[in-house]
């Protein structure tokens, strides 16, 4: 089945600057890729996600890369707020056979911004 | 109330006890999901529903039990749970393309997975 590595697990940087997160998968057949943030206590919302047609999007301070060759995506925030501070998780979608798609999610990254 | 709703918030429950959380969705969608999100494995998938019919079971023990009565409600039964189960369970909806050509789910502009609160449940 698929499986998410996520790193790192821990991320402090200085209000202002970039932060990447790195996720690898193992299933080739994967081909939807979100990313979600989870703010303390509350519940996980999707920021950005990408398919696999494509290698790269970008929403305002946040982007996606997608290398689907080395099977591992990347989330960038630039210019980072204190209000970015939460847990990131990534995900990777396979197909299921049946119906619905299943959503492999990594062991998530607590980002912390420091002022 | 918008957007997927989960009761009750909070549970605190005996290994003996049953219980049951709920779910519900106001968007529409047609397929549900129930999460465990603990410290050792943040979100785990348990359970997928697809037009009310359950796809996956991602080997999750017979003490949870769920039911999906329509597209807008998802149930989980609890029964003889254990200490460990303790964790902040998750219920998630979005809408899905059915491919009957190919029988596999087609990706579709909506793959999004709204999640609810969630309910922390402990159990003694």
């Amino acid at each position: 089945g698929e499986n998410v590595e996520q790193h790192p697990s821990t991320l402090s940087v200085q209000e202002g600057d970039s932060a990447v997160i790195k996720c690898t998968y193992s299933d080739s057949a994967s081909n939807y890729f979100p990313w979600y943030k989870q703010e303390l206590g509350k519940r996980p919302q999707l920021i950005i996600d990408i398919r696999s047609n494509v290698g790269e999007k970008k929403d305002q301070r946040i982007a996606v890369t997608l290398n689907k060759t080395a099977k591992h995506f990347s989330l960038h925030i630039t210019e980072t707020q204190p209000e970015d501070s939460a847990v990131y998780f990534c995900a990777a979608s396979i197909p299921g056979e049946q119906g619905a798609q299943k959503l492999v999610f990594g062991q998530g990254t607590r980002l912390t911004i420091n002022p | 109330e918008t957007g997927v709703t989960q009761t009750p918030r909070h549970l605190v429950m005996g290994m003996t006890n049953k219980k049951s959380l709920k779910c519900e969705q106001h968007l529409g969608h047609n397929a549900m999901y129930w999460y465990k999100q603990s410290a050792k494995k943040p979100l785990e998938l348990m359970f997928v529903y697809n037009f009310k019919e359950q796809t996956e079971n991602n080997s999750v023990p017979s003490r949870f039990s769920p039911e999906c009565p329509n597209s807008s409600h998802l149930f989980l039964h609890l029964h003889t749970l254990q200490p460990e189960d303790s964790a902040l369970y998750l219920c998630a909806s979005s809408q899905e393309y059915f491919s009957y050509e190919s029988g596999l789910a087609s990706p579709g502009p909506y793959n999004e997975q709204f999640f609810g609160p969630g309910t922390r449940l402990t159990v003694l």
